[in-house]
């Protein structure tokens, strides 16, 4: 089977730091997204990794190890604009166009 | 910067009604996709079209769904007879390569079944 694991629920404080792991069990993998959403809204795109390692890109990163099924995003001096939900998908497989969705972490940024 | 846009945003129908959902995927974009959010759970692929024709389809996607790309700009997906477990948000998505880009969003459209 395919599962994707976020946590449900996070909370910081603005100007914080915050990580919001993704754990992945697919039957392959060819790179994984992480998307915001904000309540009723369409999922938009943050970032992309398929190698191992860090991607930056202004206050977010995300970093890869393919060996361990494990992601996770790094959002700097954290905003109340970044209160949203946040998505992990993987493509799970170099021959398909389809995303696998985490159920998503919402995150709620406290002043 | 360019979007992909749903219409409509809200759609309430009578089980058993046929229902299409409009989309304009990005203009140079050759990829386009449905996936499907039901209230509270995770986003679920439908299907996905390339080339006039369906690349892959999911188990959801049986023969009551259908999709086409009538003109050069829109894309629809048709459901023939709507069940109640077809309320979702339903989002349309398209990208301009296959691998390593994102597939871009657009802001779905509400599907209620009475």
């Amino acid at each position: 089977g395919q599962n994707i694991d976020q946590p449900t629920e996070m909370t910081a404080t603005e100007g914080a730091i915050v990580q919001i792991n993704c754990t992945y069990q697919t039957s392959g993998f060819n790179g994984l997204f992480w998307y915001q959403q904000h309540a009723g809204e369409a999922p938009t795109f943050l970032s992309y990794n398929v190698l191992d390692g860090l991607e930056e890109k202004g206050r977010f990163s995300s970093f890869l190890s393919r060996s361990k099924g494990y992601s996770y995003l790094l959002l700097k001096e954290l905003q109340m604009k970044d209160s949203a939900s946040y998505l992990c998908a993987v493509r799970p497989s170099y021959n398909t166009d389809k995303l696998i969705f985490g159920t998503g972490t919402r995150l709620q940024v406290f002043p | 910067e360019p979007e992909v846009t749903q219409t409509p945003s809200h759609q309430v129908t009578q089980m058993g009604q046929e229902v299409i959902l409009r989309c304009v995927p990005i203009s140079n974009h050759l990829y386009f996709y449905w996936y499907r959010q039901i209230l509270g759970q995770k986003v679920e692929f439908l299907v996905s079209f390339y080339n006039n024709e369906i690349s892959e389809k999911s188990e959801i996607f049986d023969d009551q769904f259908s999709v086409e790309r009538p003109d050069g700009s829109n894309f629809t997906l048709k459901i023939r007879s709507t069940k109640l477990e077809d309320s979702a948000m339903y989002f349309c998505a398209s990208s301009d390569s296959r691998y390593n880009q994102p597939q871009h969003f657009g802001d779905g459209t509400r599907l209620s079944i009475l």
